[in-house]
């Protein structure tokens, strides 16, 4: 089976532009969360996705938003691009969390600069 | 809120030694325990699980310990080699919610 991808893998843009990043889940799974990571605070939770609707949500501002199409791909979207929103942004995917399968299988991450 | 810490932040090993890293999470609904190996320019990797009705898991030179009562958990990696050398993530979650993450373990091994 093909692996998490994420589309694009480099983004360079300027503060104040949005952004979108795409993530396409392992064949079969159903839930799609997102993550930032910095190195100064590490893997932080965005959101989580399952059959089209937000199921989770992590402390990060309504600038950051997603969303979820019927054939599991994940998209999320980051608007009024700020400096501090630089960080290599990963989706990750699990089969489906009511049949105990949590293990979360990670994309290799879109490396978003803003300058 | 829900809190996970990580220790040692670095770690140096000798080729053949063991490497034992710590986590402690904060909230006792967690069932879920995955560790994950970054590699430098790399998608963090599952390298082994454990869930809250076991005390323990092996797979090879890898184990996990829990402990639910003092809420933490290890990682033991036995016979380290060169290409153990990453940064291991520990994380906490209940079920599939949110994946709480530890601040990293950067592991060296030297030959």
């Amino acid at each position: 089976k093909a692996g998490v991808t994420q589309t694009p893998r480099y983004l360079i843009k300027t503060r104040g532009q949005q952004v979108t990043l795409s993530c396409s889940p392992i064949s079969g799974h159903r839930s799609v969360s997102w993550y930032q990571q910095t190195p100064g605070q590490g893997l932080q939770f965005l959101f989580e996705y399952f059959s089209e609707t937000q199921r989770n949500k992590g402390n990060f501002p309504g600038r950051f938003s997603g969303r979820q199409f019927s054939n599991s791909r994940s998209e999320m979207n980051v608007s009024t691009l700020e400096l501090g929103d630089s960080a290599l942004y990963l989706c990750a995917s699990s089969l489906d969390g009511g049949l105990g399968a949590y293990e979360q299988y990670f994309g290799p991450g879109t490396r978003l600069t803003v300058t | 809120g829900e809190n996970v810490e990580q220790h040692p932040s670095t770690l140096s090993v000798q080729e053949g030694d063991s490497a034992v890293i710590k986590c402690t999470y904060s909230d006792s609904a967690s069932n879920y325990f995955p560790w994950y190996k970054q590699e430098l320019g790399k998608r963090p990797q599952l390298i082994i699980d454990i869930r809250s009705n076991v005390g323990e898991k092996k797979d090879q030179r890898i184990a996990v310990t829990l402990n639910k009562t003092a809420k933490h958990f290890s990682l033991h990696i036995t016979e380290t080699q060169p290409e153990d050398s990453a940064v291991y993530f520990c994380a906490a979650s209940y079920n599939t919610d949110k994946l709480i993450f530890g601040t990293g373990t950067r592991l060296q091994v030297f030959p």
